[in-house]
């Protein structure tokens, strides 16, 4: 069974400043995706950047980048310009790209202090 | 605003009690799902529904019942609620692989707060 490990509970970022999270992950399959979703005290999961396996390029979106190393099975989640909207949980989730299961990993909260 | 609509938003029930949780989308996706997030636990897949007509267990079925309405719709039943089912619920959906740009990217509601006394 795939396995995803977040081993920051928490995590805290000066506002403007830069901040990576981690996650590693466990599988034996070549074709998955690999994503990040936020979820802010509303609770509400919102997707903040997926990875295709298959790609080596590591996906950009605006102030959001991961740095993704598939031989170390590891995928980092690297937040520029910290805004205090970034403060949330951060889920790391894998997903086979032939199945229906997202498994996610424990979380990782993220405060900004202004 | 387009997206998944889950109620009730709160509950509160007693050890016995039954309860159905109402999820639907009106993005016309195929698959759609039931998780569960306790603290530290991040999210548990309860049960899926990858076409209208089918369901399948996830990784913490037991306890719960799921309904696959019709497309739009994907219930989610605690025939007699326990206090390990106190929980936020989670619905969300996707569109079916092999479709451009969704696939693979799921969807959630707002979720559900579920206290099971």
């Amino acid at each position: 069974a795939q396995t995803v490990t977040q081993s920051q509970p928490e995590m805290s970022v000066q506002e403007a400043e830069t901040v990576t999270l981690s996650c590693t992950y466990d599988t034996s399959e070549s074709d998955y995706y690999l994503f990040w979703y936020k979820q802010p005290p509303s609770r509400q999961m919102i997707l903040v950047i997926r990875q295709e396996a298959y790609k080596q390029q590591n996906a950009t979106e605006n102030r959001f980048s991961v740095n993704f190393q598939k031989a170390a099975k590891s995928f980092s989640l690297k937040i520029s310009d910290s805004q205090l909207g970034d403060a949330a949980m951060y889920f790391c989730a894998y997903r086979l790209d032939a199945g229906n299961m997202l498994t996610f990993g424990g979380g990782t909260r993220l405060m900004v202090k202004p | 605003n387009a997206g998944v609509t889950q109620t009730p938003k709160f509950q509160v029930l007693k050890t016995g009690q039954s309860m159905t949780l109402q999820c639907a989308q009106d993005m016309n996706h195929n698959s759609m799902y039931w998780y569960r997030q306790d603290p530290g636990m991040g999210l548990r897949l309860i049960y899926y529904s990858a076409s209208e007509g089918t369901t399948d267990k996830g990784e913490v079925p037991n306890g719960y019942n799921v309904s696959r309405l019709n497309k739009r719709e994907f219930s989610l039943r605690l025939e007699s609620a326990a206090p390990s089912q106190t929980s936020v619920y989670f619905c969300a959906s996707s569109a079916h692989r092999g479709t451009v740009s969704g696939a693979n990217v799921l969807t959630f509601g707002a979720g559900s707060r579920l206290t099971v006394l």
